[in-house]
């Protein structure tokens, strides 16, 4: 399974665009990008899933550029109800296929 | 759709005691559960894939006597830690699928604190 690299933590205001990064440089031709979500004490969240150049859904988009080296997770807008962590996870279009494995993720802190 | 249920929420036990973990796809049918553990401030660590009717099978590192884990429909899985200690204070969170070619759906987690 590909490494994935995101940074620890990131803070922002409400109103502004957050865009959290994650590396996974051995990412496989069959490998999808997933993104999820997980606030304090509740289990994750799944957000958004792509391939390559961009997806983008009523929560958040997804920008993978053409070497899908890298992908960026993009939240227009953060309110103080996107405080959370962050995991980017590349491997299986359908995630249900194995047990996923998480990295550190990134917490997300948004101040009033 | 696709809405999977944990119970308790959150539980306290005294050290030396046993402590079930039930996990309920409430509008699917889960041929795979997965069990996972999380420690505050870290991510999620799988412990065991549980499949219906079969036994789970265990990540290393994992005692498979201490954390039973049963199977025993498509629609529950339970987790009991057995003779519980302080160091398994955690919070234990589990998903399942219909099958590889689905979606893997997390349930909202339970918070196990062992005094």
């Amino acid at each position: 399974l590909a490494k994935t690299t995101q940074p620890i933590s990131m803070d922002s205001y409400e109103g502004q665009e957050v865009n959290i990064t994650c590396s996974h440089n051995n990412i496989a031709t069959n490998d999808y990008i997933t993104w999820y979500q997980q606030f304090p004490s509740q289990g994750p969240r799944f957000i958004i899933q792509g391939y390559k150049t961009k997806v983008t859904n009523e929560v958040a988009s997804l920008f993978i550029p053409a070497d899908r080296k890298s992908s960026t997770l993009s939240l227009p807008r953060v309110s103080l109800s996107d405080t959370a962590v962050y995991y980017c996870l590349v491997g299986d279009r359908n995630t249900g296929r194995r047990a996923l494995t998480f990295g550190s993720g990134t917490r997300l802190q948004v101040q009033p | 759709g696709a809405v999977v249920s944990q119970h308790p929420s959150w539980v306290i036990c005294k050290s030396g005691t046993s402590v079930k973990i039930e996990c309920r796809s409430l509008d699917f049918q889960a041929t795979t559960m997965f069990w996972y553990r999380q420690f505050p401030k870290q991510s999620l660590m799988l412990m065991a894939t549980s499949n219906e009717g079969s036994k789970a099978t265990y990540e290393q590192g994992v005692e498979k006597d201490k954390f039973l884990i049963n199977h025993a429909s498509l629609t529950l899985s339970t987790l009991t830690v057995t003779s519980a200690h302080p160091e398994d204070s955690s919070f234990y969170i589990c998903s399942a699928t219909t099958g590889p070619s689905y979606e893997q759906y997390f349930g909202p987690g339970t918070r196990l604190t062992v005094t």
